[in-house]
């Protein structure tokens, strides 16, 4: 079965410091991994997924499946990266998502 | 944003009243999906629908009925509304192919409040 875990469910930083949202995973097969975004008053969006390898807004994320993490960085965080996270999963030929319980972020002046 | 909507945006109902929740696209994705986002759960999985009248059970779909008559829209429908199911629900939509899911899109959130 498919899990998705956020450790922290609040996180606080200061502008500029770095930031980490930890996201591990378990599923037996091959999953796709992402990180959705929801600014306040704002719909839920898509920030990144592990396939494309991108960087959007300044975030990276790696698969790292020895560790069955996906943990989302950015190395100087801005007061417009508050928001709330969450990790997703989809499973092999799936067309579902799995998402975690969410890490709500925020950045201190 | 993509082309969903979703209606009401806000509703009060009373236990024991059937409601009925409504996502409508324009964008003729295949996949539609409704979640609830609930504090310290995240978003979980209702229902979904994979084509026109297909439909599937997702992680909580007990007391939630769906139905999809037309592409562009997906009904959820609570058949009495229990206070444990105040939520926020979203929509989703997704273009999905035989292949694994690219993105979902989703909606603007219903606020129900069940009494």
């Amino acid at each position: 079965a498919q899990r998705v875990t956020q450790p922290e469910k609040l996180l606080s930083v200061f502008k500029g410091a770095p930031v980490e949202l930890k996201c591990n995973y378990s599923y037996s097969g091959s999953p796709e991994l992402f990180w959705y975004v929801q600014y306040s008053r704002q719909r839920l969006q898509l920030l990144l997924r592990h396939i494309s390898r991108e960087s959007i807004k300044g975030f990276t994320a790696d698969l790292n499946k020895g560790e069955t993490s996906f943990h989302l960085k950015k190395p100087f965080a801005q007061e417009e990266d508050s928001a709330m996270y969450y990790c997703a999963l989809s499973g092999t030929g799936a067309n579902n998502l799995f998402f975690g319980t969410g890490t709500r972020l925020t950045v201190i002046p | 944003d993509a082309g969903i909507t979703q209606s009401p945006r806000h509703k009060v109902t009373e236990t024991g009243t059937p409601v009925t929740l409504r996502c409508h696209q324009t964008e003729n994705h295949r996949y539609m999906y409704w979640y609830r986002q609930d504090p310290g759960h995240g978003l979980r999985l209702i229902h979904y629908s994979y084509g026109v009248k297909d439909t599937d059970k997702g992680e909580v779909s007990d007391g939630y009925s769906v139905s999809r008559s037309k592409t562009e829209d997906f009904l959820l429908t609570l058949e009495s509304a229990t206070s444990s199911q105040t939520s926020v629900y979203f929509c989703a939509i997704s273009g999905g192919t035989a292949g694994p899911i690219v993105e979902q899109y989703f909606g603007p959130g219903t606020r129900l409040t069940v009494t």
